[in-house]
């Protein structure tokens, strides 16, 4: 698609029920990328996905979280048992290449505001 | 203390201001430099990356000084449509080939007539 897409754009919950977030990256970008912003601050990374593996998750807060990219195109990220804690505006971001050059250049979606209640 | 630390404003300016904003970052090893711009509930944007011989586009002036590990944006004739916030951001990790970055808490500002 002509942008990252994410769904949905609010989701409002209940503490310890399961959500899913979805991810639709630009056609043709093979890394993907997790991040989280809270309110005031700057986005915090999460996960980075090079096609159908990832490659880097070192900012998953706990075990909790979960992504998944099966087919190297859609990512779906997946919060177990949620906490309050875990309200904030899940933005994923899709880069053309995995190499230096391109790789910074992030697109991000719109976000998915999860609110946990 | 945070990798990368921003003065959060918010700075209100008046139209054709000159404003300028920094950023510390903490990592030396860190390889690449952007600033990014938030509206209002929206995703973040690029608006720019920071060469250590600093670059210029159009109205906006980015700074490196890998010495002081300190970066800066400079706007000049601010118009309402600069209101936003500012995020200056860093690729940490010495070398890494993607996008995992480091952003600062962003810096507010408000362009008014």
């Amino acid at each position: 698609g002509a942008g990252v897409s994410q769904t949905p754009s609010n989701k409002v919950t209940e503490k310890g029920k399961y959500v899913e977030l979805r991810c639709d990256p630009i056609s043709g970008h093979t890394a993907l990328y997790w991040y989280r912003q809270s309110l005031g601050q700057g986005p915090e990374f999460l996960i980075y996905f090079q096609g159908t593996g990832a490659a880097d998750d070192s900012g998953l807060p706990n075990d909790r979280f979960f992504a998944v990219r099966p087919e190297g195109s859609v990512s779906t990220l997946k919060i177990q048992r949620t906490e309050r804690g875990d309200s904030a505006v899940y933005l994923c971001a899709s880069s053309k290449t995995g190499s230096a050059s391109g790789a910074n250049v992030l697109t991000f979606g719109a976000g998915s505001r999860l609110t946990v209640l | 203390r945070k990798e990368v630390e921003q003065d959060p404003g918010p700075f209100n300016v008046p139209e054709g201001a000159t404003v300028a904003f920094n950023c510390t970052y903490s990592n030396s090893a860190s390889q690449s430099f952007f600033w990014y711009r938030q509206d209002c509930r929206k995703e973040p944007k690029l608006l720019m990356s920071v060469y250590s011989s600093g670059n210029e586009d159009g109205r906006f002036t980015a700074q490196l000084n890998r010495a002081s590990q300190y970066i800066s944006l400079l706007i000049r004739d601010s118009k309402l449509s600069d209101s936003a916030t500012y995020l200056c951001v860093v690729n940490p990790a010495g070398g890494t080939s993607y996008g995992k970055l480091t952003f600062g808490q962003g810096t507010i500002l408000t362009v008014h007539p």
